[in-house]
């Protein structure tokens, strides 16, 4: 059974920075990719991106390119995702998840089967 | 990039009734390539359907996905007091970003 454990909530200043974690068990880890996708309070489901470890490729939604980093340990099969120059408006929980790859356009798309707890990561000054 | 819009937003229905959702794409959807997430307060959400009409492992069959190009269809046949949570669609048939609907509400009457 896969398992996506995240790290504990998060409290950060303006202008600060966050890196979730997000570690896999009970399937293989390479071989799939993980997405991150947020939800602030009242707001629906935004997707941020995502990695394929195998290859160290990763997608980044315009919104945030610049400004968030996704990296994967394949030793430890863990995800990390960094935000950087917080603002009050990233306030939300964060998730991962994990998916298969699907050769669609060219290259690979992926979705969530496997979705982490969440992680809120609260920026208050 | 694909835009996608749900309907409708809120949906209000009695436990026994079948409920019908609606993902519609401002542009075609390669090969079907949608998924349909349920989501529950305080919990993470879950993967339903993929592929347009293909149920994830341990989906109840009164789950059911259809259509092709722009026009997609969740069904619910018949609701159970657990069903009702929030739903999402997300294309990934082209290339990113794989963005989801707003999100339809099924809320019981």
């Amino acid at each position: 059974q896969v398992h996506l454990m995240q790290s504990g909530a998060e409290v950060k200043k303006p202008g600060s920075s966050v890196k979730v974690s997000c570690k896999a068990s009970g399937g293989t880890f390479s071989n799939y990719a993980i997405s991150w996708v947020r939800q602030a309070p009242g707001q629906g489901l935004e997707w941020m991106g995502g990695i394929i470890p195998i290859f160290g490729t990763a997608n980044y939604a315009q919104k945030f390119q610049g400004r968030v980093t996704f990296t994967a340990d394949e030793s430890t099969s863990t995800a990390y995702m960094e935000l950087s120059s917080l603002r009050s408006e990233d306030t939300a929980v964060y998730y991962c998840g994990r998916g298969g790859l699907a050769r669609v356009w060219g290259g690979y798309s992926y979705i969530l089967d496997y979705w982490g707890q969440g992680t809120l990561v609260t920026v208050s000054s | 990039e694909v835009v996608l819009t749900q309907s409708p937003g809120t949906l209000s229905l009695s436990p026994g009734e079948r409920a019908t959702l609606s993902c519609r794409a401002s542009q075609s959807v390669s090969s079907s390539y949608l998924a349909w997430y349920q989501h529950k307060p305080g919990q993470a959400p879950r993967l339903l359907i993929y592929g347009a009409s293909s149920r994830a492992t341990g989906i109840p069959d009164r789950f059911s996905g259809s259509g092709s190009g722009t026009d997609f269809t969740l069904t619910i046949s018949r609701l159970e007091p657990e069903d009702f949570a929030v739903y999402y669609c997300q294309q990934y048939g082209s290339p990113p970003p794989w963005t989801f609907g707003q999100g339809t509400k099924v809320e019981i009457k």
